[in-house]
């Protein structure tokens, strides 16, 4: 059974700051990993996808890469900014439906 | 990408009483999943909702609690059935395309 772990569970750094994220799951048989994130009592909003045959994936200040053989991803926010608190969310798709992590609530201080 | 419609976005409702939640897509999608995320916790799968066939229900969800109807590629509907406070949670619709997984913007749910 698919477990998918996040670590630090939260995390509280000052605005500029770079920072990591991690992620790891159990069984590496995954088709892609997702990163999301959830403002406080919302939805989820797609972040980055990186496909199992994939290292890494890019969009603006976040870069999120993948390890499928460690059974690792982390992500990465560079120049943090009060903008992004929010939890973070990782899941991992593969024989069966999305599996998720339990997320690492990030505030970003001004 | 996709754009889901979720309502309502939230409600409070009286124990032993039920809720349905409506879940719009903007392209026909073979797949609609229904997820429960209970307060301070991760996202569990509720059910697999597919066109035109019952739907998938994962352990510990059952049918007579979380009726799920699909009536065309682009709408379904959860309901949450004879409620109690410990049904308080998040609930939210979600579908699957090349580029990843969709979620609507949640129901919040409060019983009680």
């Amino acid at each position: 059974k698919q477990e998918v772990t996040q670590i630090p569970a939260a995390l509280s750094v000052p605005e500029g700051e770079n920072l990591v994220l991690n992620c790891s799951f159990t069984d590496s048989a995954i088709y892609n990993l997702q990163w999301f994130r959830q403002d406080p009592g919302k939805g989820l909003t797609s972040l980055l996808l990186i496909q199992s045959s994939q290292r890494e994936q890019t969009s603006g200040r976040l870069n999120a890469s993948l390890d499928k053989s460690s059974g690792r991803s982390t992500l990465y926010i560079a120049a943090s900014q009060p903008g992004d608190s929010a939890t973070y969310l990782c899941a991992v798709e593969g024989n069966t439906p999305l599996v998720f992590g339990k997320g690492t609530r990030l505030s970003v201080i001004a | 990408s996709a754009v889901i419609s979720q309502k309502p976005s939230r409600d409070i409702c009286q124990r032993g009483t039920s809720l349905t939640i409506q879940c719009q897509v903007d392209s026909q999608v073979t797949m609609m999943f229904w997820y429960r995320q209970q307060p301070g916790q991760s996202l569990t799968l509720i059910a697999t909702a597919n066109q035109g066939s019952e739907a998938t229900y994962e352990s510990g969800f059952v049918i007579d609690k979380f009726p799920i109807s699909r009536p065309n590629l682009t709408f379904s509907t959860l309901t949450v059935s004879n409620m109690s406070p410990e049904d308080s949670s998040i609930y939210l619709c979600s579908v699957t395309y090349l580029d990843g997984a969709f979620f609507g913007q949640g129901t919040r749910l409060t019983v009680v």
